[in-house]
């Protein structure tokens, strides 16, 4: 029973333009939601998150945009850069127990 | 900034042998985790670690598996007897919030 659910498991972008990521979930429950970056051989590291309470966070050049009503979130990358290469996984909670992971995108930054 | 790290980076067995995977998470940090991630799959819950005591654990993390805090300092996952199936990256990963941070890995391949 897939959770959280990233249906692109690739994406290629142009270097300087907007990279999006996509990510749905199931469980009416979660009320966070987190995005993670994985390079090869490395743990993942954490990104940017979002309370279920807001609609949007943003730093620096990631954006997080949660729609709770289409149970989506997305993940915006402006402009992307070729050190954004890499596995995003969308992860989810709600309690501090736990995380669910998607299975990952890997975005691929081209020259 | 703090770290969570792992030892040993990299671990052949054979199957049906016992291993220890060790991590140190962050010093103020009260949750622990692990995760593993099976080559090309998505990251798996297997175990959160509370105030001395398993909070919740995953259909993966069954008799064979085990989890302690030694020393106020160590994490460790011991396998009793490998499998085969075993083989995975395993992440321990900290928090003392809902912000999880994770280790480098130990990537175990079993024979």
């Amino acid at each position: 029973d897939q959770q959280v659910k990233q249906n692109s498991p690739s994406l290629s972008v142009q270097e300087g333009r907007i990279s999006i990521l996509n990510c749905d979930y199931t469980n009416s429950m979660f009320d966070y939601f987190l995005w993670y970056k994985k390079y090869p051989a490395e743990g993942p590291t954490f990104l940017i998150s979002i309370s279920s309470i807001k609609d949007k966070n943003e730093d620096g050049r990631f954006t997080v945009f949660l729609n709770k009503s289409a149970k989506h979130l997305s993940l915006h990358i402006v402009p992307s850069q070729p050190g954004d290469s890499a596995v995003y996984f969308c992860a989810a909670t709600w309690r501090d127990d736990k995380i669910i992971f998607g299975k990952g995108t890997r975005l691929h930054i081209l020259p | 900034e703090p770290e969570v790290t792992q030892t040993p980076s990299h671990q052949v067995t054979q199957m049906g042998q016992e291993v220890i995977l060790r991590c140190v998470p962050i010093s103020n940090h009260l949750y622990f985790y692990w995760y593993r991630q099976i080559l090309g799959q998505k990251v798996e819950f297997l175990v959160s670690f509370y105030n001395n005591e398993i909070s919740e654990k995953s259909e993966i993390f069954d008799d064979q598996f085990s989890v302690e805090r030694p020393d106020g300092s160590n994490f460790t996952l011991k396998i009793r007897s490998t499998k085969l199936e075993d083989s995975a990256m395993y992440f321990c990963a900290s928090s003392d919030s809902r912000k999880v941070h994770f280790g480098p890995g130990t990537r175990l391949l079993v024979l």
